[in-house]
């Protein structure tokens, strides 16, 4: 099953602003929008975004932002912080294959 | 507080069973559709499956069709994942959520000779 498409690592300076992408089709984030999530190593992952709109939940800094443009979505983090440093995964339902497809993971790291 | 524990992992031969639970509490188990999500050592997480909330529905990624079962008991609060014919590409931690908002810590397989 194809997976979604996001850049393997992006590293960015202290309290810069790293923008994340993710690119589907339109049969899953055109459509059904993305879920992006944070992994730290060693941990389980934390929802960050759930389909474009619901987030982030309690908990979850407001410097992190989700948006979208056809079918690429963006994760944006702003004033980058050593604890941001982790693995961001997107995913989305994709109604033709009727399962969750994943992105292959973005590596931010904070210079 | 919403907890998931998974349980059941370990160590099995290429070709054996193995049988995964996750034990839900601090919501309304039968409410809500359940994931199971796993990741290869060092790899991406790469999602295996779900269920609906009364166990009549599910779905499966390809590579585990015909070898994985999804099921559910929502009056034992559990989800499980029977894995059959395992491979050795089937060795990761697996990972029950709830709406991808819920994780459980996760359960080690390890499918070696």
């Amino acid at each position: 099953q194809a997976g979604l498409t996001q850049p393997p690592s992006v590293s960015k300076g202290l309290r810069q602003t790293a923008t994340l992408t993710c690119t589907g089709n339109s049969n899953n984030v055109g459509t059904e929008g993305a879920t992006w999530l944070q992994q730290h190593q060693g941990h389980p992952p934390k929802l960050l975004f759930y389909r474009d709109i619901y987030g982030p939940p309690s908990g979850i800094s407001e410097r992190f932002s989700a948006s979208r443009s056809g079918n690429t979505a963006s994760l944006t983090i702003t004033g980058l912080q050593p604890e941001d440093e982790a693995d961001y995964y997107c995913s989305a339902w994709d109604s033709s294959l009727s399962a969750w497809v994943f992105g292959g993971g973005t590596k931010v790291t904070v210079l | 507080e919403v907890h998931l524990v998974e349980s059941g992992g370990g160590l099995v031969q290429p070709g054996g069973s193995l049988r995964l639970s996750c034990e839900a509490s601090g919501f309304t188990f039968s409410s809500h559709w359940m994931d199971w999500v796993r990741q290869a050592p060092g790899k991406g997480l790469e999602w295996v499956g779900n269920i609906n909330r009364d166990g009549s529905v599910k779905h499966y990624v390809d590579s585990v069709k015909g070898r994985f079962t999804i099921s559910r008991d929502n009056a034992k609060n559990s989800l499980y994942l029977q894995m059959n014919s395992l491979r050795v590409e089937d060795t990761a931690v697996y990972y029950c959520a709830r709406d991808y908002g819920d994780w459980g810590q996760g359960a080690l397989v390890t499918v070696s000779s």
